[in-house]
């Protein structure tokens, strides 16, 4: 089985919308990392989370992480088609920074 | 801004032969990872390296795959004999610290064994 699971697979949302992208751990975590990949390109950081209970925001894009640090989730307020992408989270379990991903979660905003 | 970069961007190689990915890490970082990614599925781990030698690597990283910093600035990642399989994009990340530090990630080379 998955050690980390995306949910959605995918979305779409009207630009404007809010939405929501969660990411859950088979286990305790020391710390979760959320990525955003455009089709074909690299990764760009977005937020690191690492004590249980957690929350970071940065623009329009707040993160939060569970007190069992085994659940997060991504929240997007008021969508823009800059936004969207392939939303990773990573994991990192061994506090060692080697990182175990998602399978993504694909967002479309439509204009 | 310090990025860290891949070359080359695309490499189109036949099977059995060997090929060597190419990445320079940002400068002051000594923490570098290789990950994988089969186009449609998702980031996996493959290797961290540091202080010349290999931390961690995972069950994907079997004896056809090997790891360098011949320099003080590049780091590679050599698969000897390309299997169909090996067909992938393939990411490289650096980090300051062995902890709680984001990772760099590179913008990729896309390996085609034909």
């Amino acid at each position: 089985s998955q050690e980390l699971e995306q949910s959605p697979q995918s979305l779409i949302v009207q630009e404007g919308k809010n939405l929501t992208i969660n990411c859950t751990s088979s286990k305790t975590l020391y710390g979760l990392y959320w990525y955003k990949q455009k089709y074909g390109e690299g990764l760009i950081f977005l937020m690191m989370l690492q004590k249980g209970g957690e929350e970071k925001s940065h623009e329009k894009i707040t993160a939060k992480l569970d007190e069992k640090k085994q659940q997060s989730s991504l929240h997007i307020t008021a969508s823009q088609p800059s936004h969207a992408g392939i939303y990773l989270c990573g994991a990192d379990y061994n506090n060692n920074n080697d990182m175990r991903f998602g399978a993504g979660t694909r967002l479309t905003v439509k204009p | 801004e310090p990025e860290v970069t891949q070359t080359p961007s695309h490499q189109v190689t036949q099977m059995g032969q060997e090929v060597i990915l190419r990445c320079v890490p940002i400068s002051n970082h000594l923490y570098f990872y290789w990950y994988r990614q089969i186009l449609g599925q998702k980031v996996e781990f493959l290797v961290s390296f540091y202080n010349n030698e290999i931390s961690e690597k995972s069950e994907i990283f079997d004896d056809q795959f090997s790891v360098e910093r011949p320099d003080g600035s590049n780091f590679t990642l050599k698969i000897r004999s390309t299997k169909l399989e090996d067909s992938a994009m393939y990411f490289c990340a650096s980090t300051r610290a062995i902890r709680n530090n984001e990772q760099f990630f590179g913008p990729g080379t896309r390996l085609t064994v034909l």
